[in-house]
């Protein structure tokens, strides 16, 4: 356990279906990250909030959708996907002007 | 940009074997970097990390890796790895921006370990 949690851990949506995903994180910290990590790529990093603003969007598609309510809490709406967004979504969080960041376990994501 | 490279997408060994798993950054800047360890089924966990000093880090597991500024590398090494190791091992280069980290992933190596 790492103290980030996310929910649901599988999902299966068709390409016409509207889902969310959540992450939570209780240790205090400002900044959140959405991950994307498919097989054989490297982990991409979709988007980054820090105290809440978003301060990175990484060329994400906009059938993602961000929502940070609070510094704990981190959303990834999802519309409208493509097969080819199937993946494990990766949340992590980290204190402001560190370098380490944690981890959840992810959400794998199979679009039909 | 910076980038990562690790040269083993899959290194298969017997238990006690050793391992050495190469990773390569460009970065023109300060770098702190990172190994991080993905079990099946399980969260990604930090190996070790390093940041400034003595360029031998140790991490958990009796896990290490060494810092080579001028090859940009950080290897991480094992003298005699366990059947409980197999897991995906991921090597990663950071950036600090605007007081929030940034970290850049390497495509990962999967370690398979055989009893």
């Amino acid at each position: 356990e790492t103290g980030v949690t996310q929910t649901p851990r599988h999902l299966v949506m068709g390409m016409t279906n509207k889902k969310s995903l959540k992450c939570e994180q209780h240790l205090g910290h400002n900044a959140m990250y959405w991950y994307k990590q498919s097989a054989k790529k490297p982990l991409e990093l979709m988007f980054v909030y820090n105290f809440k603003e978003q301060t990175e969007n990484n060329s994400v598609p906009s059938r993602f959708s961000p929502e940070c309510p609070n510094s704990s809490h981190l959303f990834l709406h999802l519309h409208t996907l493509q097969p080819e967004d199937s993946a494990l979504y990766l949340c992590a969080s980290s204190p402001t002007g560190a370098n380490e960041q944690f981890f959840g376990p992810g959400t794998r994501l199979t679009v039909l | 940009a910076q980038s990562v490279s690790q040269h083993n997408h899959h290194v298969i060994l017997s238990e006690a074997a050793s391992l050495e798993l190469g990773c390569n950054y460009s970065y023109g800047g300060t770098v702190n970097l990172f190994w991080y360890v993905q079990y099946p089924g399980q969260h990604l966990q930090l190996l070790l990390k390093y940041f400034s000093g003595d360029p031998l880090v140790k991490g958990i597991k009796g896990f290490e890796a060494e810092f080579i500024k001028s090859k940009f590398s950080f290897n991480l090494r094992k003298p005699s790895v366990q059947w409980s190791d197999t897991a995906e091992y991921f090597c990663a280069v950071n950036a600090l921006l605007g007081g929030y980290s940034t970290l850049t992933f390497g495509k990962g190596t999967m370690l398979l370990v055989s009893p």
